[in-house]
Formats: C-alpha cells, structure tokens, sequence
C-alpha cells in the first residue's frame, strides 16, 4: 500500500521560515494537500492541489510538489501556527494521510 | 458557509455495528464528495472511506470488509456503518466533505468520540 513520509517534529523560531516535507513514491505525480490541526480541533486546510491556498489562509502558507517530496512552507511563522501538520495525497481510489508533524513555535 | 455536524451513539459494545450520520447545512449535499475520517487519541488520520451523492462508494482497503456508506439527499445527510467493532475502532470521527476538488477535504465536522467498550 501507498505511504507518505512525514518527520514527526519541526521546531522553528518566530519569524523565521518552516518547511514541513512529506514523502511518497512518485508523489509529484499526484496532487498533495495538507491540512492544520490545533489540539482539540478539526482539521483545516491548507494547502490544495499541492500549491492553492483556500480562501481565509495566509499568504505565509505556501506548498510545493516535485519528484517524491511534497513541501509544505510557512514563512514568516507565528505563534499560532504551532500545530500538527498533515499531508494527504490519492493512490489507487484511495486516500493515504502522512503520520503528521508537529510544528514547535520556539 | 457549510457546515456538517456528526451525530450517533458515544459508546458501542464489542462486536456491534458503530452507526453514524452526518448532517450538512449551508448548502447543498448534490454534486460532491462526502468522507469518513478517523483519529485515535493521539495518533494520525484514517481515511474509511467516502460517497459520491450518486451513491458511488470508495472504501479503505484495510476496513473495506465492515464498512457501508449511505447517502438521504432528502435529508441532506450521509451515514457509515462499521460492523463488528473492536478497542482498535475507539476514535474521533470526522465526517468531511470535498469541494474545491474531489482529491481534498475543504470542511470538516467537529468530530464526535465513539468509544468501544462493553
């Protein structure tokens, strides 16, 4: 079965930039999104069709998709967005979800 | 602004049938994609599966065997089954619908904890 690759941890300090990657055999082959989870809340998100960004997020948030790794990357990184990261992508009629990474605001 | 909201038993005894629905208000349930998505306490996110308002069904693999979907248009609502539950079926459950494109999740319920436990 199909697998995307997340690290479990990224920590970054205010202001500076977060790259969060996730990988996948062929991944640029596929459209990946990726989605914000904050502890007790739904998932939202952020990122569609490996670099569209939803109505309502941030220019900060930008994704990137080529070979086997997608990247996900916020700039100029605030406070609130400390949360989990999820990477979502299609094979074969179905979804695969990355493990999630855990994005620390230092 | 679409919303959907999950509903159905908290607790499910081993062995029984988990039921769920999922309402959808603010628009429209026709013409989209609608999904079942879990998360144990603590861990990542599992696809189960999702219906098309035809009725067209994808299922995960791993749950296939125990997992019916169904779609009210007249109610604005889709359910999921899962039978013969288990401890390992103890999670949040979202219920998620697809808009912008067929291969993402543009909103999302609230989740509702079912737990299974006799």
């Amino acid at each position: 079965s199909y697998e995307l690759t997340q690290p479990p941890s990224v920590s970054v300090s205010p202001g500076q930039t977060a790259s969060i990657t996730c990988s996948g055999d062929k991944l640029g082959d596929k459209y990946a999104c990726w989605y914000r989870q904050k502890p007790g809340q739904s998932p939202v998100l952020v990122i569609y069709q490996d670099s569209k960004r939803p109505s309502g997020i941030p220019e900060r948030f930008s994704g990137s998709n080529s070979g086997n790794t997608a990247t996900l990357t916020i700039s100029g990184t605030q406070a609130m967005d400390e949360a989990a990261y999820y990477c979502q992508a299609w094979d074969s009629s179905t979804v695969v979800f990355g493990g999630g990474t855990k994005l620390t605001v230092l | 602004q679409v919303q959907l909201q999950e509903s159905g038993p908290g607790l499910v005894k081993p062995s029984e049938t988990l039921s769920l629905t999922c309402t959808v208000s603010g628009g429209s349930i026709s013409s989209f994609y609608w999904s079942w998505i879990r998360q144990p306490a603590g861990k990542g996110l599992e696809w189960i599966g999702r219906i098309y308002t035809s009725g067209s069904t994808n299922y995960n693999p791993s749950l296939k065997s125990r997992v019916t979907m169904s779609v009210d248009t007249s109610k604005n609502q889709f359910s999921l089954k899962l039978s013969s539950v288990t401890a390992a079926d103890t999670a949040v459950y979202y219920c998620a619908g697809s808009f912008t494109s067929s291969t993402n999740f543009d909103y999302w319920g609230q989740g509702t904890l079912v737990t299974v436990s006799s």
